[in-house]
């Protein structure tokens, strides 16, 4: 079945960039996707991309698509304090845009 | 503000209980969806309602039941809570004919079964 992982953890300091990877299973995925979790809060879309471009950046945030190796990455540039969340890969599957997430990396943003 | 909103926040059920988690949306969205969310393993499926009238089971749907009372409206119920049902419950809506099919999702339900 189809099935979205991630590492759970990243940790920087503040002002480097932080890159959170993600590989995903179905290759049929029409688009994909990262959201952001703050702490006791709901999730929030951040930025998606069309599975047939391969960038696609949006002020600080830049996410690289590889669909032949079904890896997709999000980079923060000059990471913040207010970065630190958890971050949610996601791939459409099948019909009715079914979302399958991954179980999340939880960013930590240090001085 | 527009958006999803649930009810309640938060819940304490003793095992074997029943409840109604309330979820609605004024973005006039086709689709509706419940997900589970517990720690380390994301958000898992519950249920979903493609449209108004229809309603089907995602990954983890036992022990649950859904209603799509109304385009606006899908209630999950826990018939007869147990502990392994302590999660935070997600309701998310989205519009089928968009471009991007983007999901607006509620604040949660924290629910504890004890």
């Amino acid at each position: 079945g189809e099935d979205v992982e991630q590492s759970l953890f990243l940790s920087v300091r503040e002002g480097d960039s932080s890159v959170i990877n993600c590989t995903y299973t179905d290759s049929s995925s029409t688009y994909l996707y990262w959201y952001k979790q703050e702490p006791g809060a709901g999730l929030q879309l951040l930025t998606y991309i069309f599975s047939n471009m391969d960038m696609k950046q949006d002020q600080r945030l830049t996410v690289l698509l590889n669909k032949k190796d079904k890896h997709l990455s999000l980079r923060i540039a000059d990471t913040q304090t207010g970065d630190s969340a958890i971050y949610f890969c996601a791939e459409s599957s099948g019909g009715y845009n079914k979302l399958i997430f991954g179980a999340g990396t939880r960013l930590a943003v240090h001085p | 503000n527009a958006g999803v909103t649930q009810t309640p926040k938060f819940q304490v059920l003793k095992t074997g209980q029943s409840m109604t988690l309330q979820c609605a949306q004024d973005m006039n969205h086709n689709s509706m969806y419940w997900y589970r969310q517990d720690p380390g393993m994301g958000l898992r499926l519950i249920y979903y309602s493609a449209s108004e009238g229809t309603t089907d089971k995602g990954e983890v749907p036992n022990g649950y039941n859904v209603s799509r009372l109304n385009k606006r409206e899908f209630s999950l119920r826990l018939e007869s809570a147990a502990p392994s049902q302590t999660s935070v419950y997600f309701c998310a809506s989205s519009e089928t004919g968009s471009d991007n099919y983007g999901y607006t999702f509620g604040s949660g339900t924290r629910l504890t079964v004890v």
